[in-house]
């Protein structure tokens, strides 16, 4: 089956800038998330979705990054304006539901913010 | 912030076995022990997970203590492609899913 997509792969901008990425999860599968990685760090949950409604975004900074999942399927994860600090990999992985089934990551964008 | 330990780093001669291990003295009842790993520029990537069985399927098994304050994971036959961050997480039976990575055990095996 096909993966977790996800687009741009690499993506360079400068700080006050906006970007976006995009992610298509696994088909059948209802819950979606965000990650943010840090250089050295693990990943951080920053939001999840379960079909079109968000769960959790307890650490979304919610006055520079937005994100939604329209029709419960694609998602797109928005930072407006960058700053230096979220230069990082953002993850998005999906599940088939929420709970104790396992999370599919796709490959990451990687974001430079100069 | 992560309720595992884990070694920053562990080397293993290919074709051994590697056995990461993670202490998660604080672990509730209703926890399970989950093992992810990350292969470098990859996102992480699920191997395996338990309650208090140990487990075991084609990628790798796992030892939980039977006071389950701690857990092995076990490579049997490491190959270079097994290189990576290892991540010990423990995460509550049913909840909305939320995986709270640490820092990991970076895993080298070596020729």
């Amino acid at each position: 089956e096909a993966g977790v997509a996800q687009s741009p792969r690499y993506k360079i901008i400068e700080k006050r800038q906006s970007v976006a990425f995009w992610c298509n999860p696994i088909s059948g599968h209802a819950t979606l998330y965000w990650y943010q990685q840090i250089l050295g760090q693990g990943p951080k949950l920053l939001i999840q979705f379960q079909n079109n409604g968000v769960v959790d975004d307890s650490q979304l900074p919610k006055d520079r990054f937005s994100a939604e999942r329209l029709k419960g399927v694609d998602s797109t994860l928005k930072i407006q304006p960058a700053k230096l600090e979220d230069s990082a990999v953002y993850l998005c992985a999906s599940s088939f539901s929420d709970g104790t089934y396992e999370q599919y990551f796709g490959p990451g964008t990687r974001l430079t913010v100069t | 912030d992560a309720k595992t330990t884990q070694p920053t780093s562990m080397d293993c001669a290919e074709g051994r076995a590697a056995n990461l291990p993670c202490n998660h003295s604080t672990i509730s009842g209703n926890e399970y022990v989950y093992w992810y790993r990350q292969i470098h520029s990859q996102g992480p990537q699920y191997i395996i997970h338990g309650l208090k069985n140990n487990e075991t399927n084609e990628m790798a098994s796992l030892i939980i203590t039977e006071d389950r304050k701690s857990s092995t994971l076990i490579l049997p036959h490491a190959t270079l492609r097994d290189t990576a961050v290892y991540y010990c997480i423990v995460r509550v039976a049913g909840s909305q899913g939320n995986l709270i990575f640490g820092k990991g055990t970076k895993l080298s095996v070596k020729p």
